[in-house]
């Protein structure tokens, strides 16, 4: 069974420039979630798809933005770019029951460094 | 909002040695999980517990949901080279409308 999928695993913009990370869920989940990584925040959550619906939403600016197709592949998007930016992006699938448990599938992340 | 108080933050130990970390929230939770996450890895789960009070092992590993459902704990007996990484703790309230809570890590190094 194939894990969670994340592309680009590398890139570098620039400040003001925008960027799309993209995320295939393990087959068969349905929720698709989004966390920033930082050296001193620890995990800090986006926001979670269900769906195609916006679930739940974490603590980040508009520029923050994501959506969920009908094959439950993910996508985030960053815009206008800032050098706080800089992050490892994860990308977590899981198969939402009756309740929400917590176990969390994560894609290896994809890296942004910013300019 | 929600926080998870995790620690420490980071440990130095000699292979061999037990470790020990903690999570504690001002909120309960319903479902208490540890992560690990290896260097350019994704965080993977270890231990999910589900019922206050619970124990439950993973090979080396140890985690307790605390009985007032505000804590939890992670024991690594034995530790080896491989465990090295950052643990996450997290919290979930259990409703599938809410969000689940990491904590910020610890970073566990082990000495040669």
């Amino acid at each position: 069974k194939a894990g969670v999928t994340q592309t680009p695993r590398y890139l570098i913009k620039t400040r003001g420039q925008q960027v799309t990370l993209s995320c295939s869920p393990i087959s068969g989940h349905r929720s698709v979630s989004w966390y920033q990584q930082t050296p001193g925040q620890g995990l800090q959550f986006l926001f979670e798809y269900f769906s195609e619906t916006q679930r739940n939403k974490g603590n980040f600016p508009g520029r923050f933005s994501g959506r969920q197709f009908s094959n439950s592949r993910s996508e985030m998007n960053v815009s206008t770019l800032e050098l706080g930016d800089s992050a490892l992006y994860l990308c977590a699938s899981s198969f939402p029951g009756q309740l929400n448990t917590g176990e969390l599938f994560f894609g290896e992340g994809s890296r942004l460094t910013v300019l | 909002g929600q926080q998870l108080n995790q620690s420490p933050q980071s440990m130095f130990i000699q292979e061999g040695e037990d470790v020990s970390m903690n999570c504690t929230s001002s909120s309960i939770f319903n479902t208490w999980l540890w992560y690990k996450q290896d260097p350019g890895e994704g965080p993977v789960l270890l231990i999910a517990l589900y019922k206050a009070g619970e124990l439950t092992s993973n090979g080396r590993l140890t985690a307790q949901f605390g009985i007032t459902r505000k804590d939890s704990f992670l024991n690594i007996s034995a530790s080896i080279p491989s465990d090295v990484g950052i643990y996450f703790c997290a919290g979930s309230p259990g409703d599938r409308d809410d969000k689940i809570i990491f904590g910020k890590g610890t970073r566990l190094h082990i000495l040669p």
